[in-house]
Order: structure tokens, then sequence, then C-alpha cells
């Protein structure tokens, strides 16, 4: 069970808008910053987003991301297949120890 | 451009110890916190531990505290990920990463395969 709670699935058909929703706690998301990350398959993780709603260069504004309390989440607009991937958030926790959501596979229809 | 190269595949006897590398290039290698992330097949990512290339500083997951070991070679700019009597549940692809607030870049991952 992880200590961030993500969805473990979810799907949308190209051109759609699909949201990944990530839940923590006051020690967590409510006083650290948010990072997601992209792992296509068969690959590393990958940057997407930092500082909660922030892109490095390269990642398109079809990635947002905000964040709320002890929640955060991750929008995807556009779909396209190229986005099918698993999706982790991760934040540090004031327990000195990183967490990662357990992941979302996303699957384009 | 930076980049961390990790080592290469690795299978194991039970008992057995490990250590797998991860080398640094494009940056400085002591300005940025080395973490190690493990990922069981089919499952997610685990945040094991880090070390702070400048200085040795480690910090660890306390699910990890105590079987694994984190260091780093400064003139080698490399970081290594040991164990020192391997189980079949540390069959995994372990990640390194670079970064403080954020992981980035990571490692081509190092399968390490127990068998039972």
């Amino acid at each position: 069970q992880s200590v961030l709670t993500q969805p473990p699935s979810t799907s949308g058909t190209p051109g759609q808008r699909v949201t990944i929703s990530c839940s923590g706690g006051a020690s967590n998301i409510a006083s650290n910053t948010v990072v997601w990350y992209q792992q296509l398959p068969g690959m590393a993780p990958k940057l997407l987003v930092y500082s909660d709603s922030r892109r490095p260069s390269g990642v398109p504004d079809r990635f947002s991301a905000s964040k709320s309390g002890t929640s955060a989440s991750l929008a995807i607009s556009g779909l396209q297949s190229e986005d099918a991937a698993t999706y982790y958030c991760a934040a540090w926790d004031d327990s000195l120890t990183w967490f990662f959501g357990g992941g979302t596979v996303l699957t384009v229809l | 451009e930076v980049r961390l190269v990790q080592s290469g595949e690795e299978e194991k006897r039970l008992g057995e110890s490990l250590r797998i590398s991860c080398k640094g290039s494009g940056y400085k290698f002591t300005t940025q916190w080395i973490s190690w992330v493990r990922q069981r097949p089919g499952k997610g990512l685990e945040w094991m531990g880090r070390i702070d290339p400048g200085d040795s500083y480690t910090n660890y997951s306390p699910d990890f505290q105590g079987r694994i070991t984190i260091s780093v070679d400064k003139s080698m700019n490399t970081a290594y990920l040991q164990w020192n009597s391997l189980e079949a549940s540390d069959s995994a692809i372990y990640y390194c990463a670079a970064g403080l607030g954020v992981f980035d870049p990571w490692g081509q991952g190092t399968l390490v395969t127990v068998p039972s």
C-alpha cells in the first residue's frame, strides 16, 4: 500500500482529456512539492512535471498539473497514442523519505 | 548532455554479494545527489536511498536501511549500490537518478536476478 494513492488505471481516446489523481497527506504533498514521472513500456522513468506544476523544457504543454492541500493531479489534453505509459506521482516526506504513488497505467484506446 | 550510465545485467545466487554502479557524465558529479530506485517485475517505483557525492552523506528509506549500502567514488564520477547477502526478493530493475528535489536524469536501469 503506497503512501501516495493513485488510480491503477485510466483510459481515453485520441484527442480526449484525461486526469490522474494523487492523494497523500500532511507530511508529503501538503508540505512539499509534487513531481510527476512518465514511464514508457520497457524504459526508465522520465521527468514530466516538477514543483507541482512546472514542465521541463521539451515536455508538451498538453501535460499540466496542479496541487491542492493533500492532493495533486496530472491532466493530459489532446491525448495521443504515444502518451500510453505509466504515470507516477512522487513527493518528499518530512520523515526524510521520497514516496512514489503506485502508478497509473494510461491506455489510449 | 547530462547522462547516467549504469552497469550491466547481473544474475547472482542466494546469499551472494553484489555491487552495481552508476556513472555520471556531462555535469559536475559532486553537485547532484544520486538516488537509487527499485522496480520489481510488474510493480511500481520504490525509493531506496540517496547519497550526496560531495561529502558521501547518505539517507536511506526505512524499508531498505540495513540491507543496502550506497557509496560513491568521486574520482570516478560513480555511485554504487551494494548488497552483502542477496535474497530472491531483491530481483528487480534498479535505477539511479540524479537530483535533490527532482530525479532527472535517470540511468537506463540494471536488471538484477536472484533465482530462488
